[in-house]
C-alpha cells in the first residue's frame, strides 16, 4: 500500500530533551516536506527536500533540523524542544522534486507533540 | 508567507443540501491551487490540483473551479452527505514547490 508513515504518533516530552520524528514514504517520491498545524493557522511548512541531500527552509524553520540521506526517509529533529513547538506535525511527499507545485501531496498520519 | 483565505470558517448544512466555499489567493506568481479534504483524526487527502485559469475538476459530487486572474477558487458539494463532514483545505502553490495553506472550512452535514 502506498503510504507515508510517521513515528511516533503521539509524544509528550520536556523542554530541552532532543527528539526525532521519523517519516518514511514507499512511493519513490522525490519531494518531501514537514508541516506544523496550530489552532487558527493553516498548515505551515517547516522544511522541505527536493531530493536526497537537498533540503531547504520553509516558512517556520527555527528550532528544527532535517536530513535526507535516503530517498524514502526525512526525519525531523528538534535539538532542544520548547513549549512553543507543541503542535501537530505532518510529513508529506509528492512526485516532483523539480519545483513543480502541480503535484498533489500525500500526507502522513500526523504526530501530536507536547513539550512541557 | 502568502495570504490564503478560506470562507466560511465553518458551515453546518442539512443532509441533501448543496453547498460551496471559497478560497482566495494572490493573483500573482500563481502555479497551482490544491484542495484537500481532512477528516478528523486522519491526514489530509488531495481532492484536486488545478493549474489553468478556468479549470474545472469533478470527483463524484464534489467539484471545483479556478479563477487565477481574480485569485479565487470555489469548491462545490452537491447533495451533501454525513460522510462529507470534514475540513476542506486549499493551498496556493508557487513555482518553488511550496504550498501555502488556508485555515480551512469545517463542514458538518447534519443527518
Amino acid at each position: 500500500e502506498a503510504q507515508v508513515t510517521q513515528n511516533p504518533r503521539y509524544l509528550i516530552t520536556v523542554t530541552g530533551k532532543k527528539l526525532t520524528v521519523t517519516c518514511s514514504q514507499n512511493m519513490n517520491h522525490e519531494y518531501m516536506s514537514w508541516y506544523r498545524q496550530d489552532p487558527g493557522l493553516g498548515l505551515r511548512q517547516i522544511y522541505y527536500s527536493m531530493n536526497v541531500e537537498v533540503t531547504d527552509k520553509g516558512d517556520v524553520p527555527e528550532g528544527y533540523k532535517v536530513s535526507r540521506k535516503e530517498k524514502r526517509n526525512f526525519p525531523l529533529i528538534l535539538e532542544s524542544p520548547s513549549p512553543n513547538q507543541t503542535s501537530l506535525y505532518f510529513c508529506a511527499s509528492s512526485l516532483s522534486g523539480t519545483g513543480d507545485a502541480s503535484y498533489e501531496q500525500y500526507f502522513g498520519p500526523g504526530t501530536r507533540l507536547t513539550v512541557t | 508567507i502568502l495570504n490564503v483565505e478560506q470562507s466560511p470558517q465553518s458551515l453546518h448544512v442539512q443532509e441533501g443540501d448543496s453547498t460551496n466555499f471559497t478560497c482566495s489567493f494572490p493573483s500573482s506568481n500563481f502555479y497551482a491551487l490544491h484542495w484537500y479534504r481532512w477528516e478528523t483524526a486522519k491526514s489530509p487527502e488531495a481532492l484536486f490540483v488545478m493549474t489553468l485559469n478556468g479549470d474545472e475538476k469533478k470527483k463524484g459530487r464534489i467539484s471545483a473551479t479556478l479563477n487565477t486572474k481574480e485569485g479565487y477558487s470555489y469548491l462545490y458539494i452537491k447533495g451533501s452527505q454525513p460522510e462529507d463532514s470534514a475540513t476542506y483545505l486549499c493551498a496556493f502553490g508557487t513555482g518553488a514547490n511550496n504550498l501555502f495553506f488556508g485555515t480551512g472550512t469545517r463542514l458538518t452535514v447534519i443527518p
